[in-house]
């Protein structure tokens, strides 16, 4: 079964610094996709960046961006030039590549990321 | 983007009575849609998938005959949570996949929740 651990239940940053959140997985799939889901206080869950498991470049979405260390099943979210809008709660979740819109998403526990003024 | 809506938004019940928590996509056709609880600042646990026009598929430890799931149309899924107890009270989330053709990738649209207490 797939698995996907957030060693960090909480992290803060100040604003307009840099903050990296961890994410590690476990799978035997070869194809598969990684996301990030940022959670705010609303609870509307909102897609922050996605990664497909094929691609060897890490995916970039303006501050956000990853480094996807697929030999290490690493999966790691970088915020730079931190915004008092990024305060939410963030999930790293797995998704396989096979099934289609049948494939379930397989969520971490999350990290709790505080930005302080 | 597409979207996807709840509804109720909040609901309160008494003890022993049934809910029912309406998830609907907006703008596009869903033939699967998932069903997810979050208890407060934990994550999102897949309850079950629904399956439109068959049955749900239920996770393991979840109760088929508490968590009603129905699948009637392209567009609309309902969870009808029966005899609520206290214990049943939690943030319920629903999310739907938009196919995107040839691609295997399908992109999930999360509903906006439902907060349900169960006095």
């Amino acid at each position: 079964a797939q698995t996907v651990t957030q060693s960090q239940p909480e992290m803060s940053v100040q604003e307009a610094e840099t903050v990296t959140l961890s994410c590690t997985y476990d799978t035997s799939e070869s194809d598969y996709y990684l996301f990030w889901y940022k959670q705010p206080p609303s609870r509307q869950m909102i897609l922050v960046i996605r990664q497909e498991a094929y691609k060897q470049q890490n995916a970039t979405e303006n501050r956000f961006s990853v480094n996807f260390q697929k030999a290490a099943k690493s999966f790691s979210l970088k915020i730079s030039d931190s915004q008092l809008g990024d305060a939410a709660m963030y999930f790293c979740a797995y998704r396989g590549g096979y099934g289609g819109a049948t494939n379930k998403l397989i969520f971490g526990t999350g990290t709790l990321l505080a930005v302080q003024p | 983007g597409a979207v996807v809506s709840q509804h109720p938004s909040w609901v309160i019940c008494k003890s022993g009575t049934s809910v029912k928590i309406e998830c609907r996509s907006l703008d596009f056709q869903a033939t699967t849609m998932f069903w997810y609880r979050q208890f407060p600042k934990q994550s999102l646990m897949l309850m079950a998938t629904s399956n439109e026009g068959s049955k749900a598929t239920y996770e393991q430890g979840v109760e088929k005959d508490k968590f009603l799931i129905n699948h009637a149309s392209l567009t609309l899924s309902t969870l009808t949570v029966t005899s609520a107890h206290p214990e049943d009270s939690s943030f319920y989330i629903c999310s739907a996949p938009l196919a995107g053709g040839l691609s295997s990738y399908n992109e999930q649209f999360f509903g906006p929740g439902t907060r349900l207490t169960v006095l």
